[in-house]
């Protein structure tokens, strides 16, 4: 069984701190690795995507990916009260085509 | 245009009914996925379609019956459904159906069954 694993949180952070979110994955030979973030009653929305090893950047957003350790990290900078919301990691392994989403973590930035 | 359309974005429908989900998309995407989520939970692949033809069942039950009419259209037809079938029924789209392909989402329909 192929799995992503996150911690549901809530993660609290204050407005303008960095918040860190976490992902671990299962399946060693999967490539891709993609961050979605979901409001509350809301469809999941595309923030970062990360194919290898290493950090890239995106405006606030870095995304990290540790192949080797099968971790990948979702940082912000600068959080926003608007950065409030579930953020899924999700994986595609090597076999068939199904991204496997995580449980998603809540993230409350405070004001 | 950059938006998957989804239709109706709630619907109540009672376990003898029948109804449809639609789902729309113009960027020329050639894959269309059904997704189900529940509360709390992440989303849940049902069905794949890659250039119109079917490709993943995830063993979803027959009550749950996908179309792909054509390259921009997928619906979900819903009959004899089950209170636990409700949840955020989404669509999504990408580009192609490869192991790199970023997901588009719709806004999902909130469906409840009574």
């Amino acid at each position: 069984q192929k799995e992503v694993e996150q911690n549901s949180g809530p993660l609290s952070v204050p407005e303008g701190a960095i918040a860190s979110l976490n992902c671990t994955y299962s399946d060693r030979g999967s490539q891709s690795f993609f961050w979605y973030r979901q409001y509350s009653g809301k469809s999941p929305e595309l923030i970062m995507s990360i194919y290898s090893n290493g950090d890239k950047e995106d405006g606030r957003f870095t995304a990290q990916l540790n192949k080797a350790s099968q971790y990948v990290s979702l940082l912000i900078r600068d959080s926003q009260p608007s950065d409030s919301a579930t953020y899924l990691c999700a994986v595609n392994p090597l076999e068939g085509f199904k991204t496997i989403f995580g449980a998603g973590t809540r993230l409350f930035v405070k004001a | 245009d950059t938006e998957v359309t989804q239709t109706p974005k709630h619907l109540v429908m009672g376990m003898t009914n029948k109804k449809s989900l639609k789902c729309e998309q113009h960027m020329g995407h050639r894959a269309m996925y059904w997704y189900k989520q529940k509360a709390k939970k992440p989303p849940e692949l049902m069905f794949v379609y890659s250039y119109e033809k079917l490709s993943i069942n995830e063993s979803v039950p027959s009550r749950f019956s996908p179309e792909c009419p054509n390259s921009s259209l997928l619906n979900l037809h819903l009959h004899a459904l089950q209170p636990e079938d409700s949840a955020l029924y989404l669509c999504a789209s990408s580009q192609d159906l490869r192991d790199d392909e970023k997901l588009f989402f719709g806004s999902g329909t909130q469906l409840s069954v009574l």
